[in-house]
């Protein structure tokens, strides 16, 4: 089907454990995004892409990794999972002509 | 530190009426504008974005942009049950030179039946 998915849609994991949250998109956008939404934070821009191979640094980066090796998929990784990290995690996606962002169903990650 | 605040609410209305949310920025340059649905444990929607200053109409929704005095307002006629949910306000900042959103933490409105 069309459009941004994100997977998994739940997850839980543990301190110091490695997670990967995947986003994909069937659009073919130049820009995706990686948001996290908190409570009482709002969403706040972890990373994003312009193009394969292009990214930088939004609001909150540290301690997340991104990469672009296609078009279609931008994955973020927690290299090591801290409790702070627990949030729900959207993916965006916006071709390179436009203002509109089309956000991914999201994932909730527990960090215990 | 570029800023977006709004009123986390909840913010109650008649069903009918008009509801009115505000936002306001801290980067005068910014020159991009956004209104975001959310609906509870649902992904933001765009509903809303306005570049200009004055007013911009589509259906029961009205945004309106300041940019001398840094706000951004949305408001919804005969507001619906259906409306109740987190609007959340996003800008776009001037300097940024690519798009890296900021957005408010959203006002919560209910619209009661």
């Amino acid at each position: 089907d069309a459009g941004i998915t994100q997977s998994p849609r739940y997850k839980i994991t543990e301190t110091g454990r490695q997670v990967t949250l995947m986003c994909h998109q069937t659009w073919s956008h130049s820009y995706m995004f990686w948001y996290r939404q908190d409570l009482g934070h709002g969403l706040r821009l972890i990373y994003y892409s312009a193009a394969a191979d292009i990214t930088d640094k939004g609001e909150v980066p540290d301690g997340y990794v991104v990469s672009r090796s296609k078009t279609e998929n931008f994955p973020l990784t927690l290299e090591s999972a801290t409790r702070s990290q627990t949030s729900v995690y959207f993916c965006a996606s916006k071709s390179g002509g436009a203002d509109t962002q089309y956000f991914g169903p999201g994932t909730r990650l527990t960090v215990l | 530190q570029k800023e977006v605040e709004q009123n986390s609410g909840p913010l109650s209305v008649p069903e009918g009426a008009i509801a009115s949310l505000n936002c306001t920025y801290s980067d005068r340059g910014s020159q991009s504008f956004f209104w975001y649905r959310q609906y509870s444990g649902k992904s933001p929607e765009l509903i809303m974005s306005i570049y200009s200053n004055g007013d911009k109409e589509d259906g029961r929704f009205t945004a309106q942009l300041n940019k001398a005095s840094q706000y951004v307002s949305l408001l919804i006629r005969d507001s619906q049950p259906s409306d109740s949910a987190t609007y959340l306000c996003a800008v776009n900042p001037s300097n940024s030179g690519t798009y890296k959103y900021i957005f408010g933490t959203g006002t919560r409105l209910k619209v009661l039946a």
